[in-house]
């Protein structure tokens, strides 16, 4: 069964400090991996798909990474609009359908 | 386009009675989704619709939920005899074919009493 671990569960920063997310992640086949950010009361809102290992793309302060078993999202300098829930999903091969495998995600918290 | 939305935003109902959720699509997305999302988790799958075909149900969706996209345009999440258990947020997203990601609406917020 595809699964998603996030870690940590939650993370203070200060503003400036930079850091990583954990998303480790059991898929068979996978067909690609996503990142979103949650703020509170609103929908997940994507940032990036990684499909294979190897890759490696970045948006403003946020840089993902994909390993074979594994991806990092790095914040670097946050400031604390980057505050929210940062969400990993993995969508496998398995089944007709494309839905989405998500995490319980990482609560940030950064302060000036 | 202004993206996927969802109404209504917030619903509170006394326990037994029915709801009903309206979710329209980014207009170009044959794809449709619900998930439900509970407070610490992350979204869980509920349903999806190619068109107006309703191709996957999660064993999540129990004999008291109905997903209907008549013509393949907006979406409806019905829920029978509402439990406490059901309260959550629901959440609508769409994607077309061309695309692995797809994109959320701002949910449904539903409270029973």
């Amino acid at each position: 069964e595809d699964q998603v671990t996030q870690s940590p569960e939650a993370l203070r920063l200060q503003e400036g400090e930079s850091s990583s997310l954990n998303c480790s992640y059991t898929v068979s086949g996978l067909r690609g991996l996503f990142w979103y950010r949650q703020d509170p009361g609103k929908g997940p809102e994507f940032l990036f798909t990684l499909y294979s290992a190897g890759e490696e793309k970045e948006k403003e302060r946020l840089k993902a990474t994909l390993t074979k078993k594994e991806s990092f999202l790095h914040i670097t300098a946050p400031k604390p609009e980057d505050s929210a829930t940062y969400l990993c999903a993995v969508r496998g091969d398995g089944g007709a359908t494309n839905k989405l495998i998500f995490g319980t995600g990482t609560l940030l918290a950064v302060q000036p | 386009d202004t993206g996927v939305s969802q109404n209504p935003r917030h619903k509170i109902t006394k326990r037994g009675q029915n709801v009903t959720f309206r979710c329209d699509p980014i207009s170009e997305h044959n794809r449709l989704y619900w998930y439900r999302q509970t407070l610490g988790q992350g979204p869980e799958f509920l349903t999806y619709f190619q068109n107006e075909a309703q191709l996957e149900k999660s064993r999540l969706l129990s004999d008291r939920f109905s997903a209907e996209r008549p013509k393949g345009s907006f979406s409806t999440l019905e829920i029978q005899r509402t439990e406490q258990g059901d309260s959550a947020m629901y959440l609508c997203a769409s994607s077309s074919t061309s695309m692995y990601g797809y994109t959320f609406g701002s949910g449904t917020r539903l409270t029973v009493v």
